[in-house]
């Protein structure tokens, strides 16, 4: 079983640019969420999809959106890119209805805004 | 979600039993206790839930108070390669979806 892999793992943008992240779900998983991890404090939901649809958000602007494709992958875009989104993005995949059993992460892509 | 306490950073020596606290006062009766735990660059890994009763699977145990207002992951051996920061978290199964992530504990073990 494949666990989750994002891409790319590192990424230099400037502000005001736009950035997309990729995620690959691990096999047999539906529902794919993303997390926004600053240095030194602990990862923040951003979104989670499932069925192609977001169905939860947290509390980001409306500049981070995403998408859920039909095999279960997922993008997370953000434009008009701040210093402040400067972080590690992570993104995590589960089966819907067993959200009490684990989530799997991917180790991230380290996003730098200068 | 409910929110946790956990101490800032703790220390074990290799080979040695290590006590990882939670505290979840305002925990509601639907709410899962979930551990991951984050080693460096590299994202949260899953560790171990529970509802009311300890729980043990090849990582870790976890025990829960009687009145599910505190628990505690237990690492059997403390190997180096379980310093890492430890994440405490209350999941409700019915509201779906957010793990609540605090700044969990960063454990240190020492050779």
């Amino acid at each position: 079983e494949t666990g989750v892999t994002q891409s790319p793992t590192h990424l230099i943008k400037t502000r005001g640019q736009q950035v997309t992240l990729r995620c690959s779900s691990q096999s047999g998983h539906n529902t794919v969420s993303w997390y926004q991890q600053a240095l030194g404090q602990g990862p923040q939901f951003i979104f989670q999809y499932y069925r192609e649809e977001e169905n939860g958000r947290g509390n980001f602007p409306p500049r981070f959106s995403g998408l859920q494709f039909p095999n279960y992958s997922s993008e997370l875009n953000v434009n008009a890119l701040e210093l402040d989104d400067s972080a590690l993005y992570l993104c995590a995949s589960s089966l819907a209805g067993r959200g009490a059993m684990g989530y799997t992460f991917g180790s991230g892509t380290r996003l730098t805004v200068v | 979600d409910a929110k946790t306490t956990q101490p800032n950073s703790m220390e074990s020596n290799e080979e040695e039993p290590v006590h990882l606290p939670c505290n979840h006062s305002t925990i509601s009766g639907t709410d899962y206790i979930h551990w991951y735990r984050q080693l460096p660059s590299q994202g949260p890994e899953y560790v171990i839930h529970g509802l009311t009763s300890n729980v043990n699977n090849r990582m870790a145990s976890l025990a829960i108070a009687e009145d599910r207002k505190s628990s505690t992951l237990i690492l059997h051996r403390a190997t180096l390669r379980d310093a890492a920061v430890y994440y405490c978290i209350l999941r409700d199964s019915n509201s779906g979806y957010a793990l609540n992530f605090g700044k969990g504990t960063s454990l240190l073990v020492t050779p």
